[in-house]
């Protein structure tokens, strides 16, 4: 079975320091991995996604995630926060062409003034 | 970009009596949505499949006859919580995959509460 684990319940950064969320998955083959997130009181949004073609991939806001087969990991950065960035952060995995969305538990991110 | 839509926002009920949630594509076409709920500080949960045309599909403890989902139409799911009770008071979340070009789109959530 397909599985993401999200290692920090809880990230707090200072404005305009990186940010790092961490993820790792479980699959017995490549998966589709994503990373959603999700502003209070707003629907969920596409932070960006792999399906197997280059390791790195960027999303919107600067946001970008680096698939590592050889770690089973797919962690979140972004090189400077901004205020706007606190909300909840989701790690998804999709077993294959299904279009089921796994969930991990989530990670806050808190930016601080 | 393609637009997800739930219908009520919120909505508050009795224990006992039934709720419908609506979910609907706005501007493109989906075989198939699937329904989620959130409790509060939680991750998100697939409870099940919801494809055009035929039955839903769920997922492994989700009660079928408790949560009733209709796919009547390509743009339109419905999620029906019957003899709700306070437990089932959560966030429900659909979302929909476009036909055209396989994304998968949220809608805004529902947020049920039963007293």
């Amino acid at each position: 079975a397909q599985s993401v684990t999200q290692l920090d319940s809880h990230v707090s950064v200072s404005e305009g320091t990186p940010v790092l969320l961490r993820c790792n998955y479980s699959s017995s083959y490549s998966p589709s991995l994503f990373w959603y997130v999700q502003h209070p009181n707003k629907g969920l949004q596409l932070l960006l996604k792999y399906t197997s073609a280059a390791t790195l991939v960027k999303g919107i806001n600067g946001f970008e995630a680096e698939f590592k087969k050889s770690e089973t990991s797919f962690h979140l950065t972004k090189p400077s926060a901004h205020m706007s960035d606190a909300a909840e952060y989701f790690c998804v995995v999709s077993p294959f062409n299904t279009g089921k969305l796994i969930f991990g538990q989530g990670t806050t991110l808190q930016v601080k003034p | 970009g393609a637009v997800v839509s739930q219908h009520p926002s919120w909505v508050i009920c009795k224990s006992g009596t039934s709720v419908k949630i609506e979910c609907r594509s706005l501007d493109f076409q989906a075989t198939t949505m699937f329904w989620y709920r959130q409790f509060p500080k939680q991750s998100l949960m697939l409870m099940a499949t919801s494809n055009e045309g035929s039955k839903a599909t769920y997922e492994q403890g989700v009660e079928k006859d408790k949560f009733l989902i209709n796919h009547a139409s390509l743009t339109l799911s419905t999620l029906t919580v019957t003899s709700a009770h306070p437990e089932d008071s959560s966030f429900y979340i659909c979302s929909a995959i476009s036909l055209l070009d396989y994304e998968q789109f949220f809608g805004p959530g529902t947020r049920l509460t039963v007293l």
